[in-house]
């Protein structure tokens, strides 16, 4: 099936510093990727998204800023977390969607997050 | 728009009782339904998905879901349930583009032996 690798799977960095996750679909064209952020006992906040080649389209609220997406190519999407704080701590997803994927089936497909921590 | 209430933010029950997640949904046009199982530490998986068709679905791990759409409900069962069931549960609509999904708040579920 299809696969949607994410990396790194925990990251810790100091405050300031900036963070790039990556997100590759291994075995299909992702033509479009979503961004989530997931709070401890809260769901799934979508964040951005993005479709290769375009601009990430951001959710209210969600510093474009701050959490810069890059959608240059069909395989991959990267979020780079910007001059990060403690308070930017979470659990990252991405999820991927496009052709190739078997989409009627199982139309989204996730990486297995990563876990930021910022000191 | 759509939103998806998941009212049960956490379910304990024995194992292999059955078990019943509530989800209800609101959207002002037709949406595809979905049930994804999240594992601590990890990404979500799909169990199950109503798209069209028979209004109950059957997905992995011996789940399924009913389809109801003057209760506008989309609820997970299973008859008896395991330890490795354990985990948390989302309920998810997304439009029939699958341009956006929308998930609820999460369900866990705590299987006790």
């Amino acid at each position: 099936g299809a696969v949607v690798s994410q990396h790194p799977s925990r990251v810790i960095c100091k405050s300031g510093t900036s963070v790039k996750i990556e997100c590759r679909s291994l075995d299909f064209q992702a033509t479009t990727m979503f961004w989530y952020r997931q709070f401890p006992k809260k769901s799934l906040m979508l964040m951005a998204t993005s479709n290769e080649g375009s601009k990430a389209t951001y959710e209210q609220g969600v510093e474009k800023d701050k959490f810069l997406i890059n959608h240059a190519s069909l395989t991959l999407s990267t979020l780079t977390v910007t001059s990060a704080h403690p308070e930017d701590s979470s659990f990252y997803i991405c999820s991927a969607s496009g052709q190739g994927a078997s989409s009627y089936n199982s139309p989204l497909h996730f990486g297995n997050g990563t876990r930021l921590t910022v000191t | 728009a759509q939103s998806v209430t998941q009212l049960d933010s956490q379910v304990p029950v024995f194992e292999e009782a059955p078990v019943e997640l509530r989800c209800n949904y609101s959207s002002s046009v037709s949406v595809y339904l979905f049930w994804y199982v999240q594992y601590p530490n990890q990404g979500l998986q799909l169990l199950l998905k109503y798209l069209s068709g028979s209004t109950l679905v059957k997905g992995i791990n011996g789940f399924e879901a009913e389809f109801n759409k003057s209760q506008t409900s989309f609820h997970l069962r299973k008859p008896s349930v395991h330890i490795s069931d354990t985990a948390e549960y989302f309920c998810a609509v997304s439009d029939r583009n699958f341009n956006k999904f929308y998930f609820g708040s999460g369900t866990k579920l705590n299987v006790k032996p």
